[in-house]
C-alpha cells in the first residue's frame, strides 16, 4: 500500500505570491493533519480535517487555510506569502476515529521557500 | 499550554552502545499522551514509541524503551544496541487524552549520531 503522499516536494514562490500544497491520504484513512516545521525547530500543528470538517486549527494567521476532498485528499493553501513562510510542510494522515491516541503517518514534506 | 522541552541539540553515541534521550515537558493536564518520533534524512517522520501517561508501565518496543516520570514530567528515550540506521532527528511530542484535532505539540529535536 502506498503511504502518505504529497506534492510538490519542492517549491520556490516569491513574496506575496499564493501557493497549494497538496496531500494524499493512506488508503481508508479519513483524517489529514498539516503541520509546519521551520528549520531547526520541531513541527508546529496547523489544522485537522476529517471527513472534510475542520476539527482543530492551530495559532497560524488566516492566510492559511485548508479543505478536504470527498476522496480524503487535502490541500493547504498560504496567501499573501511571507519569507517566514519558508518552511517543510507535513501532512499526516489517520483512521481519524479515535480521537488523540490514533497512529500518524507522515509524509515526507514539501519544502516550501519564499523568496 | 503545552510545553516540550528537549534539551540536547545534539547526542552521538558508538555503535552496539546505549544512548538516553532526554524530554521534559509541561502540562496541567491529568490525562495525554507522550511520543517519540524520529526524522532521518528522508524528512519521513516515524513514530518510534508512545506512552499512555495513565499507565505506569514504561513502553518498549525492541531496542527503544522510556523512562516515564509522570510526577516529574519528564519522558526519556533509551535506544539499546545503536544501530547506524538509528542516525536522525528525535522528536519529543505531547497530544492531550481525547483532544480532536491530532494536535501534537513538539519539543525542537535532538539530532542523533551513530557512529562506527
Amino acid at each position: 500500500d502506498a503511504g502518505v503522499t504529497q506534492s510538490p516536494t519542492h517549491l520556490i514562490k516569491t513574496r506575496g505570491q499564493q501557493v497549494t500544497l497538496r496531500c494524499s491520504p493512506i488508503s481508508g484513512h479519513k483524517s489529514v493533519s498539516w503541520y509546519q516545521q521551520v528549520l531547526g525547530q520541531g513541527p508546529q500543528f496547523i489544522f485537522q480535517y476529517y471527513e472534510k470538517e475542520e476539527r482543530g486549527r492551530g495559532n497560524f494567521p488566516d492566510r492559511f487555510s485548508a479543505r478536504q476532498f470527498p476522496n480524503y485528499s487535502s490541500e493547504l493553501n498560504v496567501n499573501a506569502l511571507l519569507l517566514g513562510d519558508s518552511a517543510l510542510y507535513l501532512c499526516a494522515s489517520s483512521l481519524g476515529t479515535v480521537p488523540g491516541f490514533e497512529k500518524l503517518f507522515f509524509g515526507s514534506g514539501t519544502q516550501l521557500s519564499v523568496l | 499550554a503545552q510545553t516540550v522541552t528537549q534539551s540536547q541539540p545534539e547526542m552521538s553515541v558508538q555503535e552496539a552502545e546505549t544512548v538516553t534521550l532526554s524530554c521534559t515537558y509541561d502540562t496541567s493536564e491529568n490525562n495525554y499522551y507522550l511520543f517519540w518520533y524520529k526524522q532521518p534524512p528522508s524528512r519521513q517522520m516515524i513514530l518510534v514509541i508512545r506512552q499512555e501517561a495513565y499507565k505506569q508501565q514504561n513502553a518498549t518496543e525492541n531496542r527503544f524503551s522510556v523512562n516515564f516520570q509522570k510526577a516529574a514530567k519528564s519522558f526519556s528515550l533509551k535506544i539499546s544496541d545503536s544501530q547506524l540506521g538509528d542516525t536522525a532527528m528525535y522528536f519529543c511530542a505531547f497530544m492531550k487524552h481525547a483532544e480532536y484535532g491530532n494536535k501534537l505539540v513538539f519539543g525542537a529535536g535532538t539530532i542523533l549520531r551513530v557512529k562506527s
